[in-house]
């Protein structure tokens, strides 16, 4: 079955720090992923995308890449602000057929002044 | 375009209490989703539809738990009799039938507290 991992948290840092949390998946075919943020006492709402091999996906100054061959999809900011603390699902979901997503267990991110 | 939208925001009722959350998904969006956060055991899919059928409700936790969607414009899930470790924050969610590109769109979720 599908399956997400993501780097476990939480994870401090400074403003200004360059971000990495780690999502690596396991899918039967060729998903679409996704990065979701949770800001507190807020649903999910979607923050980058990407629908093939390759595509990279970004928003907000956040980017991720759909690796195939290493069957991941980073996140990666290069300064991160106070105000992206928050907390990030990564989520599969097949192309066809299945409507469900699979997320990750959530990374919480804490930026400090 | 309003978004996903739950009610209430907060539920505190007492043990033995019925509890019914309800969502309004996005107009247009033929499958919704009902999911489950804590602490303890993160984002549970709890049940989806897609057209209003129920496709897949094996994260129902127990009988105690059930969902329906009469239209496609509302769905509710009730817990009969609610238990303190219902407590969570429960979330609706909807994207179009079929597109699996397409991401999900969530509510702000009710809070449920049971004592």
């Amino acid at each position: 079955g599908n399956s997400v991992t993501q780097m476990e948290g939480p994870v401090t840092l400074s403003e200004e720090a360059f971000l990495t949390i780690n999502c690596t998946y396991t899918a039967t075919g060729y998903p679409s992923l996704f990065w979701y943020v949770q800001y507190p006492g807020e649903g999910l709402q979607l923050l980058l995308k990407a629908t093939k091999a390759d595509d990279k996906g970004s928003n907000k100054g956040f980017e991720a890449t759909y690796r195939k061959e290493t069957t991941s999809f980073h996140l990666e900011k290069g300064s991160v602000q106070v105000s992206d603390s928050a907390v990030y699902f990564c989520a599969l979901s097949e192309n066809f057929g299945n409507e469900k997503l699979t997320f990750g267990t959530g990374t919480r991110l804490t930026i400090i002044p | 375009d309003a978004g996903v939208i739950q009610s209430p925001r907060h539920e505190v009722t007492e043990m033995g209490q019925e509890v019914t959350l309800r969502c309004k998904p996005i107009s247009g969006h033929n499958s919704l989703f009902w999911y489950r956060q804590t602490m303890m055991r993160g984002l549970e899919l709890l049940i989806y539809f897609n057209n209003n059928v129920p496709i897949d409700d094996s994260g129902m936790p127990e009988d105690r738990f059930s969902a329906k969607m009469p239209n496609a414009s509302f769905s509710t899930l009730k817990i009969q009799p609610s238990e303190p470790r219902d407590s969570a924050v429960y979330f609706c969610a909807s994207r179009p039938t079929g597109e699996g590109n397409s991401p999900l769109h969530f509510g702000n979720g009710t809070r449920l507290t049971v004592t």
